[in-house]
This record gives structure tokens, sequence and C-alpha cells, in this order.
């Protein structure tokens, strides 16, 4: 059970570059969120899905993109990137009642 | 606007003895708390939950507490441990809606040996 995972692991981008950062879960969960961590902070929410088809923003989704097409996937999109952007970015999901699950996180750095 | 506050960025604390941390909250619609706990390079893993009904969850070494009426709760790790040496997250949601967890800015706790 591969649980959530996220790819890739690390990336580094140039300023106006765009990315996807996946985020896949094998658990059958509705629900899903990203999340971003700036050092000395709580994780932010910037978007999230409650299932396939429907998404919603989160406290910080400007310079971001998601889509849900299935299930399982929750690719965050990062047009145009900044250096305010870098960061380490979570995956996670949940079912309806119970806690979420983290991915190991994505390393992003904007120079 | 930060709703889920951990005023402690760190803390220390000697093997064997209780570490506790300390989460405050400012939305009353918050009706389930969660701490998260996270070693470096990894993502955060669930550690205990309470539901606004209870006053306290208990499992294992770890205990929360939660005072709604001060809108406060606290983790009790009992005894510490080397290996809880890790960042603490605390986290607040609503259960009748879309269940966005809010996250605190953590606490970082060390366990001396």
């Amino acid at each position: 059970n591969a649980g959530v995972t996220q790819t890739p692991k690390f990336r580094i981008l140039k300023i106006g570059q765009s990315m996807t950062l996946q985020c896949a879960q094998d658990m059958n969960h509705n629900y899903m969120y990203w999340y971003r961590q700036d050092p000395g902070m709580g994780l932010k929410l910037i978007y999230y899905s409650v299932g396939a088809g429907i998404t919603d923003k989160g406290e910080v989704p400007n310079g971001y993109n998601v889509s849900r097409s299935t299930t399982e996937d929750f690719p965050l999109r990062l047009e145009l990137a900044a250096p305010s952007q870098t960061s380490v970015y979570f995956c996670a999901s949940r079912p309806r009642n119970t806690e979420a699950f983290f991915g190991q996180g994505t390393r992003l750095t904007v120079v | 606007d930060q709703q889920v506050k951990q005023n402690s960025p760190s803390l220390s604390v000697q093997e064997g003895r209780i570490s506790i941390l300390n989460c405050d909250y400012t939305n009353s619609m918050f009706d389930y708390f969660l701490w998260y706990k996270k070693y470096p390079a990894e993502g955060p893993t669930f550690l205990i939950s309470i539901s606004s009904i209870k006053d306290k969850n208990e499992d294992g070494r770890f205990t929360v507490f939660l005072n709604k009426s001060a809108k406060h709760l606290s983790l009790h790790i009992v005894p510490s441990q080397p290996g809880d040496s890790a960042v603490y997250f605390c986290a607040a949601t609503t259960t009748s809606g879309t269940y966005k967890y809010i996250f605190g800015t953590g606490t970082r706790l060390k366990v001396l040996a």
C-alpha cells in the first residue's frame, strides 16, 4: 500500500517557468488537499477537492491551479513560477471521517 | 488572521519527563482537533485527535486535553523519549463542511537524553 505519493521530491525552477507537482493516492479517498510549508510557518492550504471533478480554493491559491479528473490523482500546477513559491509542498488525502494522510513532500526552489 | 496558534516555537525536555505542547484557536466553529508529528524531510504523520464533545483523549503515552471555553488544547507526552524529538503541529477543522484542516505554526520538541 503506497499511500500518498508525490513526485518529484525536489525541483529547481527558473522564474517564469511552469511545472506540475504530481500527487496520487491508492486508498480511494474522496478528499484531497495541497498544502505549502514555508520555514518557521505552519501548513497553508492551497487547494482542496472533495471528489473527482470538484475543487475549491484554500487559504493561499494565487499562482496555482488544480484539477481532479480521477479519484486517485490531484496534480498542482504552477504557472509563471515566482521566488515567493519557493516552499515545501505537501499533498494529503483522507476518507470522510478520519484523519488525513500526507505524502513525503516536494521541495521546490524558484531562482 | 491566524485561527490556530502555537505560541511556543520550541521546547526542550529531559528524557522521561512530561512534554506539554499548547495550541489556541479563535474560531468557535471548530469541533475537531488533531495533532500531527513531523520529522525532517518527511510528511506530517497523524498522532492523536479529539472531538469537541470530549475534553480528553488518550493513546498510550499521548494525551490531548481540550478546554472549549478557553479555546485551548494541549498535548501531553509522558514519559518523553528522544524519538519524540520532532515538530508538532496542531490542526483544527469543522465536521459540518469540507473538513479543511487549519494548522498552527508548529512547536519543535527536543527531548534530551
